[in-house]
């Protein structure tokens, strides 16, 4: 079982709609959680980070973190064409530092 | 305000060849990561600092080796290049408490 789990997607939404991105973890440990957004040929950019029980909102973005389910998302709302990329789901593990485990990331595509 | 920087951007080699992978940061921050990317595969850490001085293997570790140099840099070092080396390589730094900030990446092939 990987230690961080998305659907690779395409997750495809129209333009306006909200997007609902789902990662999932296997280390009960885990105390912080980023999502980061990664264009295609460019490098991972740190988009939300959440380290408590329940929402955080920033913007447009939602970061959901639900730690009894082991489960965090990221809700995009009104999205736009240029949200369209892999988003990547970071964890940290129990004893592991600093260290982030990744989730293989989700394609997002927003059509007009 | 320059962050991370990676060099070089990109890298072709024959297979048996040597190579330094460079990166630098500027945000004064004690923990540097060298990752690489492959299709499918996310992201995966081949060797970490947390500090000055230290440096410990991640998941990947076999075919490389790393230097931190200093606080700024932290290198990554292929000594006999092989194609399954092939990929985009992304340095990353941390300070106390914060997240991850990534450097544009080297993208390495390898023939």
């Amino acid at each position: 079982q990987k230690e961080v789990e998305q659907n690779s997607g395409p997750l495809s939404v129209p333009e306006g709609a909200i997007a609902s991105l789902n990662c999932t973890y296997s280390d009960r440990g885990s105390q912080s959680f980023f999502w980061y957004r990664q264009y295609s040929g460019k490098s991972p950019e740190l988009i939300m980070s959440i380290y408590s029980n329940g929402d955080k909102e920033d913007g447009r973005f939602t970061a959901q973190l639900n730690k009894a389910s082991q489960y965090v998302s990221l809700l995009i709302r009104d999205s736009q064409p240029s949200d369209s990329a892999t988003y990547l789901c970071a964890v940290t593990s129990q004893g592991g530092g600093n260290k982030l485990t990744f989730g293989t990331g989700t394609q997002l595509k927003v059509e007009l | 305000n320059a962050g991370v920087t990676q060099t070089p951007k990109f890298q072709v080699l024959k297979t048996g060849q040597s190579m330094t992978l460079q990166c630098a940061q500027d945000m004064n921050h004690n923990s540097m990561y060298w990752y690489r990317q492959d299709p499918g595969m996310g992201l995966r850490l081949i060797y970490y600092s947390a500090s000055e001085g230290t440096t410990d293997k991640g998941e990947v570790p076999n075919g490389y080796n790393v230097s931190r140099l200093n606080k700024r840099e932290f290198s990554l070092r292929l000594e006999s290049a092989a194609p399954s080396q092939t990929s985009v390589y992304f340095c990353a730094s941390q300070g106390s408490n914060q997240p991850q900030h990534f450097g544009d990446g080297t993208r390495l092939s390898i023939l």
